[in-house]
């Protein structure tokens, strides 16, 4: 089994609804990252999150929001969604302690299509 | 503004030959700097990494240089693979800069022709 599993991998939705997209972790790491990758513009940082109480926006927050429900999960929400909003999602994790040596694990990545 | 810069979009080499993967930053807190790969539809994987108070780092046929002076640093692959055709980022952290936060660079497209 994947370290950082998302789901779900591929999403088609329509302008305007809800989608929540869904990461779990069995690294035991304390920290949590969604990332948006569009061509050319690299990886993007949405929100991240130090502990379970700890939530933090990144570069583009604006039209999402996160929960984080335990150590292990952190899904990522889109209130009403934009066809700008299409994207790749990657989630991430990383240990406190040694995430300057090795950096984050991410997850496969969730495709997302806003029609 | 840009903390991380890679500035090559993409680059071709011929399998074989020495592939030099270039990276600048700005934020002289940085104090550890790492390389990922990404293959299409999977996420990044974890390549290798430096720390600031080396130079070098050696990992098979993947080597890091870094120049603390110019603020950059550079990823040789030799001899390279078409297995190694991917997208490389360069990313940045470290405890003065946001405590082993990443700052990722907009990556470069490898392409290895066989």
């Amino acid at each position: 089994d994947a370290d950082v599993t998302q789901t779900p991998r591929n999403r088609i939705t329509k302008t305007g609804k809800r989608i929540m997209l869904e990461c779990s972790q069995t690294k035991g790491h304390d920290r949590m990252y969604w990332y948006r990758q569009d061509p050319g513009l690299g990886l993007r940082l949405i929100y991240y999150s130090f502990d379970v109480k700890d939530i933090n926006k990144g570069e583009i927050s604006d039209g999402y929001s996160v929960s984080r429900q335990a150590q292990a999960k952190f899904s990522l929400s889109l209130e009403s969604a934009i066809p700008n909003q299409t994207a790749l999602y990657f989630c991430a994790t990383s240990d406190s302690r040694t995430g300057g040596v090795y950096g984050y694990t991410f997850g496969s990545g969730t495709r997302l299509t806003v029609v | 503004d840009q903390q991380v810069k890679q500035n090559s979009p993409s680059l071709s080499v011929q399998e074989g030959r020495i592939s030099i993967l270039n990276c600048d930053y700005t934020n002289s807190m940085f104090d550890y700097f790492l390389w990922y790969k990404k293959y299409p539809a999977e996420g990044p994987t974890f390549l290798i990494s430096i720390s600031s108070i080396k130079d070098k780092n050696e990992d098979g046929r993947f080597t890091v240089f870094l120049n603390k002076s110019a603020k950059h640093l550079s990823l040789h692959i030799v001899p390279s693979q078409p297995g190694d055709s991917a997208v490389y980022f360069c990313a940045a952290s470290g405890a003065g800069a946001g405590s082993y936060q990443l700052t990722f660079g907009k990556g470069t497209k490898l392409s290895v022709i066989p």
